[in-house]
């Protein structure tokens, strides 16, 4: 049973849309993030949510848009993709933090 | 300087050998240490988990911790092939916060 999964896996897409990428933790954690791993495997924090309240945000475009429904389940939806979007996006809980096995976005 | 330094690698040692992994670090407020294991296109897996200056082991596993220097270490024993993945530390400041600060990660390969 998957402790922190995502979804979709793979995602190819065009720039200027629009996509959304979900997150599910069964470990009954408080505390979610997302985190974007570039091409030289550095893992930089996008959002962090505690119990569906958004409590880290850096510096990132404003076409990234974190969502808490409940404290299980942390979306990202992105907007306007650009080519500089692709990456691998990491969706983790804790503590300590579990990841999940990532989505490989790539725009093009 | 970066709040997190880690040794990008890579790393390439022969099976069976001993590998020491380290990390130096500037923020004194770090308290909790974490090494996580990367395989190749997949998410990165808790290892070892530690919050004290000194070792903690776990099977063929030893993390460090030199809260004194800043510095913390993983240590792998009779390395097996199997252990060829990047090695990443991560650091948290504590005192309800668990945002995770991490280093670049050591590329290590283990040569049969």
């Amino acid at each position: 049973d998957t402790a922190v999964s995502q979804t979709p896996k793979y995602l190819v897409t065009q720039m200027g849309n629009d996509k959304s990428i979900k997150c599910e933790q069964n470990l009954g954690h408080d505390t979610m993030y997302w985190y974007k791993q570039d091409s030289k495997k550095f893992l930089k924090i996008m959002f962090s949510y505690n119990n569906k309240e958004l409590i880290i945000n850096e510096t990132v475009p404003n076409r990234f848009s974190p969502k808490s429904p409940d404290k299980a389940h942390l979306n990202l939806h992105i907007n306007s993709l650009e080519l500089g979007d692709s990456a691998v996006y990491f969706c983790a809980s804790s503590p300590p933090a579990f990841f999940g096995q990532g989505t490989r976005l790539t725009v093009v | 300087q970066k709040e997190v330094e880690q040794d990008p690698g890579p790393l390439s040692v022969p099976e069976g050998a001993i590998v020491s992994l380290n990390c130096t670090y500037s923020n004194s407020a770090f308290q909790y240490f974490m090494w996580y294991r990367q395989y190749s296109r997949k998410g990165p897996e808790l290892l070892m988990y530690t919050y004290s200056s000194g070792n903690k082991e776990d099977g063929r596993f030893t993390a460090q911790v030199d809260k004194s220097s800043k510095y913390i270490s993983l240590f792998i024993r009779d390395s097996q092939p199997s252990d060829s993945a990047t090695y990443l530390c991560a650091m948290v400041s504590g005192a309800g916060s668990y945002q995770l600060t991490f280093g670049k990660g050591t590329k290590l390969s283990v040569i049969p």
